[in-house]
């Protein structure tokens, strides 16, 4: 069973601090891609990452690809509350055709 | 465009009665997905589809039933509902070509929470 861990599981900071979620696998993705999930409706893609050590940039938020394409972080600088909800990460992995989603991380913001 | 909609949002279920959940895109999308999400499981794909009738089963199709006769509508039938079905239900749909290795982008309904008591 191919499985995507992500960690941590929650995390409750206050609004400014910086964080670091993680998305790890034994197996190589093709592709990995970030959602983010707010109470009451369905996943909205943040990012893709298709490049081992790729990383990209959204604002406050900085996606990592690591080099060996089994794993990436979600770096958020100056967190705001806005910013809370759950963090999915979700790969498609080599040779691979449907995308596998991690449990989530799931992030909430204190003003 | 509406994007990805779902019918119900909320619905309560006895032991053993069947429902159909509604899904439907109005993006031409050719791909489309039902997602179950239990607490801290993440998402787990039940059925899909990659265009009018043709379908496959996901990770846990068991107790599941879809069908897919339009481009539009995918619906998820449950024919004789037990407590493990207890979850909210996710309908997604993309464009993805075919043979094409690379994820597509998935866009969500806002999913329909089920109870089965």
């Amino acid at each position: 069973t191919q499985l995507l861990e992500q960690s941590p599981q929650f995390l409750s900071i206050q609004e400014g601090e910086n964080l670091t979620v993680y998305c790890n696998s034994s197996s190589v993705f093709s592709s990995l891609q970030w959602y983010r999930q707010e109470p009451g409706e369905g996943p909205v893609l943040l990012v893709t990452v298709v490049t081992g050590g790729e990383v990209k940039k959204l604002k406050r938020l900085t996606f990592q690809f690591g080099d060996a394409r089994k794993d990436s972080s979600l770096h958020i600088t100056a967190a705001q509350p806005g910013d809370t909800g759950l963090y999915l990460c979700a790969g498609l992995y080599t040779g691979g055709f449907k995308t596998i989603f991690g449990a989530g991380t799931r992030l909430f913001v204190k003003a | 465009n509406a994007g990805v909609t779902q019918t119900p949002k909320f619905r309560i279920l006895k032991i053993g009665q069947s429902m159909t959940l509604q899904c439907a895109q109005d993006m031409n999308h050719n791909y489309m997905y039902w997602y179950r999400q239990d607490p801290g499981m993440g998402l787990k794909l039940i059925y899909y589809s990659v265009g009018a009738g043709i379908t496959d089963k996901g990770e846990v199709p068991n107790g599941y039933n879809v069908s897919r006769s339009t481009t539009e509508d995918f619906p998820l039938r449950l024919e004789l509902a037990a407590p493990s079905q207890t979850s909210v239900y996710f309908c997604a749909s993309s464009y993805k070509l075919q043979g094409l290795g690379f994820a597509d982008t998935q866009y969500f309904g806002p999913g329909t929470r089920l109870t089965v008591l």
